[in-house]
């Protein structure tokens, strides 16, 4: 089975400047996917990142970029400029696919990240 | 694009009532929809798979008499917790996912649910 690994609960960070988060995954699959979600305090998942196992470069979205090290299977997100609108739970999950052609996504526990001024 | 709405958003219920949570795909095709759980502070939970027209999969643990899920739509999924007690109160949240390829998962706003 795959596992997602945040290891920072919280975080702080302060208003303009830089912050990664951390997620390590495991998996023997050879074909896979990596997401990165933002839950606010309102709960919906907004959906931040997205890093195929077979991408070769590091995806990126405005202020978010992930840093993919395949071998050490990390997937870390990073934001830069930080804003007070970035506080927020982050959530790195993984699709897995399933014997029969179904598939699901696994979740990190999240690393709830405040931004501060 | 790649709505899903979802609702209730909050609802509280008494014991032993039911409950009926509705996601709707706005402006796709869902074939398959995710429900999960979450307790404050913690993780999304996988609850159940449901693909359009078949049975619901249920992941290890979940009652499934208890959470009936039914998706007789493309663009519509149900949850309905029967015979509500206070240990169900949570926040339900659904997924689908969308797209073809390299495809996403699109989620719902979520239903905070209060069983009293």
């Amino acid at each position: 089975a795959q596992k997602i690994t945040q290891t920072q609960p919280g975080m702080f960070v302060q208003e303009k400047e830089a912050v990664t988060l951390d997620c390590t995954y495991d998996t023997s699959d050879q074909s896979y996917g990596l997401f990165w979600y933002k839950q606010p305090s309102s709960g919906e998942m907004i959906f931040l990142i997205y890093q195929g196992s077979y991408d070769e470069q590091n995806a990126t979205e405005g202020r978010y970029s992930l840093n993919f090290q395949k071998a050490r299977k990390s997937a870390n997100l990073v934001i830069s400029a930080s804003q007070l609108g970035d506080s927020a739970m982050y959530f790195c999950a993984m699709r897995e696919v399933l014997t029969g052609g179904g598939n699901k996504l696994t979740f990190g526990t999240g690393t709830q990240l405040k931004v501060e001024l | 694009g790649a709505v899903v709405s979802q609702h209730p958003s909050r609802v509280i219920c008494k014991s032993g009532t039911s409950v009926k949570i509705e996601c709707r795909s706005l402006d796709f095709q869902a074939t398959t929809m995710f429900w999960y759980r979450q307790f404050p502070k913690q993780s999304l939970m996988l609850m159940a798979t449901s693909n359009e027209g078949s049975k619901a999969t249920y992941e290890q643990g979940v009652e499934k008499d208890k959470f009936l899920i039914n998706h007789a739509s493309l663009t519509l999924s149900t949850l309905t917790v029967t015979s509500a007690h206070p240990e169900d109160s949570s926040f339900y949240i659904c997924s689908a996912r969308y797209g073809t390829g390299t495809y996403g998962y699109t989620f719902g706003s979520g239903t905070r649910l209060t069983v009293v």
